[in-house]
């Protein structure tokens, strides 16, 4: 079956410590998209990529980075320089860039803790 | 900018009650509009759409009609079930820019 994946479902990292959480689809999709979910917040932006070899920061980037050197692959890193960490992060990916009309098909999300 | 507001939760209502969540929202010329269910330790699932005014987006039971002059995509169902108990999100894309803005999303709690 056709889907996103995302591993692991729950990460535990102690402070000053990187961190890659994994995102793969086989859709065939164009677009993917990091969202990070905090409780009682709607989701936020974190990074987006068109095309492969390509990616453009969203609403927060701020201590995260990405890469897209592969069409089914988008990692995420938590860098140490993210101060808050904590949160529930979510990757999407949607057939094609451009159209508003291409829904967004989520993962089941990372959990990720810092200790 | 583009912002969507909802109702806050939770939303509690026994089996078989008739469903509504507020959904409004501020855009620049015409948007898509979404709701996207979260289902416990789960990713979000869409659960319609609708790409222009008047449509109406409908799926498992749910309705919500895209009223532009009101600026509202209401969410609705004639009669829950403990099942659909999750967190619901309304959310909107901007013409030619796949980025969505979500809403807060409304806790749903369905007690039998």
């Amino acid at each position: 079956d056709g889907g996103i994946t995302q591993s692991p479902k729950y990460l535990f990292r102690k402070e000053g410590q990187n961190v890659t959480l994994s995102c793969e689809q086989n859709l065939n999709h164009d677009a993917m998209y990091w969202y990070r979910q905090d409780p009682g917040q709607g989701l936020r932006l974190i990074y987006y990529s068109q095309i492969v070899n390509d990616f453009q920061k969203g609403d927060i980037a701020e201590g995260y980075s990405v890469s897209r050197e592969k069409k089914e692959s988008f990692p995420l890193t938590v860098t140490s320089a993210q101060k808050n960490p904590t949160a529930f992060y979510l990757c999407a990916s949607s057939r094609e860039w451009g159209s508003s009309y291409n829904e967004q098909f989520f993962g089941p999300g990372t959990r990720l803790t810092v200790l | 900018g583009n912002s969507v507001t909802q109702m806050e939760g939770p939303v509690t209502l026994s089996e078989e009650a008739f469903l509504t969540i507020n959904c409004t929202y501020t855009a620049t010329g015409y948007p898509s509009l979404f709701w996207y269910v979260q289902y416990p330790g789960e990713g979000l699932q869409l659960l319609l759409k609708a790409t222009k005014a008047d449509d109406k987006g409908s799926n498992k039971g749910f309705e919500a009609t895209y009223r532009k002059e009101t600026t509202s995509f209401h969410l609705e169902k004639g009669s829950v079930q403990v099942s659909d108990s999750a967190v619901y999100f309304c959310a909107l894309s901007g013409r030619g820019f796949q980025k969505l803005v979500f809403g807060t999303g409304t806790r749903l709690l369905v007690s039998p």
